[in-house]
């Protein structure tokens, strides 16, 4: 069975500071990896995917996520945080080879503050 | 925005009573998969369908089923509502491939009294 975990229920950072929302995941075969993020009273929005190769994969508002394998570990990240980054971040894994669900972790709150 | 449309955003609903929630998929997609979100948690996957099919299913009991229609929208029916069905229910829409990404609506809560 596939499954995420995001050890951080909450992470606090100061404007303009580099951000680290940790996730890590466990597959039996090849991952899918996605970051989502929520907004309040909204549905999720995607900012990037892991399929293969390169194992820094760029995505939306200026996030970028690292994938390690040896460490089973996806973790999102971004140079300068922003108030408007603070939200709701999920992860989630598929599992490659024709699986179809999408399993999320348990979610991070990420606040950015002045 | 990702174009993924559901209604009702809000609903109330009482202990054994049945609803059906509504979503529209993006233009160009194929495959629905609705997910339910309690407060507090990550999304569950329900089901999704695609060709008109239910086609994987998560951990949920029969009186949680749905439809997909030729135009590729959706709806997810529950009956005899419990307590517990209370929850933000999503609905994401994909154009099936091997690693499609799924795009989500903004959700319809629904509260069971």
């Amino acid at each position: 069975a596939q499954s995420v975990a995001q050890p951080e229920d909450q992470v606090n950072v100061a404007e303009g500071n580099p951000l680290t929302v940790k996730c890590t995941y466990s597959v039996s075969g090849n991952p899918y990896l996605f970051w989502y993020v929520q907004y309040p009273n909204r549905g999720l929005q995607f900012l990037l995917k892991y399929i293969t190769g390169d194992n820094l994969v760029k995505g939306s508002y200026g996030f970028e996520a690292e994938f390690n394998k040896s460490q089973t570990s996806f973790h999102l990240k971004k140079p300068s945080a922003l108030v408007s980054d603070s939200a709701l971040y999920f992860c989630a894994v598929r599992e490659g080879g024709g699986g179809n669900k999408l399993t999320f972790g348990t979610g991070t709150q990420l606040k950015v503050e002045l | 925005e990702t174009g993924v449309t559901q209604s009702p955003t809000h609903l109330i609903k009482t202990r054994g009573q049945q609803v059906t929630l509504r979503c529209s998929s993006q233009s160009g997609h194929n495959t629905v998969s609705w997910y339910q979100q309690a407060l507090g948690q990550g999304p569950q996957f329900i089901f999704q369908y695609y060709r008109e099919e239910e086609n994987g299913r998560g951990n949920f009991p029969p009186r949680f089923s749905g439809l997909q229609f030729p135009n590729y929208s959706s709806e997810l029916n529950v009956n005899a509502l419990e307590l517990d069905d209370s929850a933000l229910y999503l609905c994401a829409s994909s154009l099936r491939g091997i690693a499609d990404t799924q795009y989500f609506g903004p959700g319809t809560r629904l509260t069971v009294l």
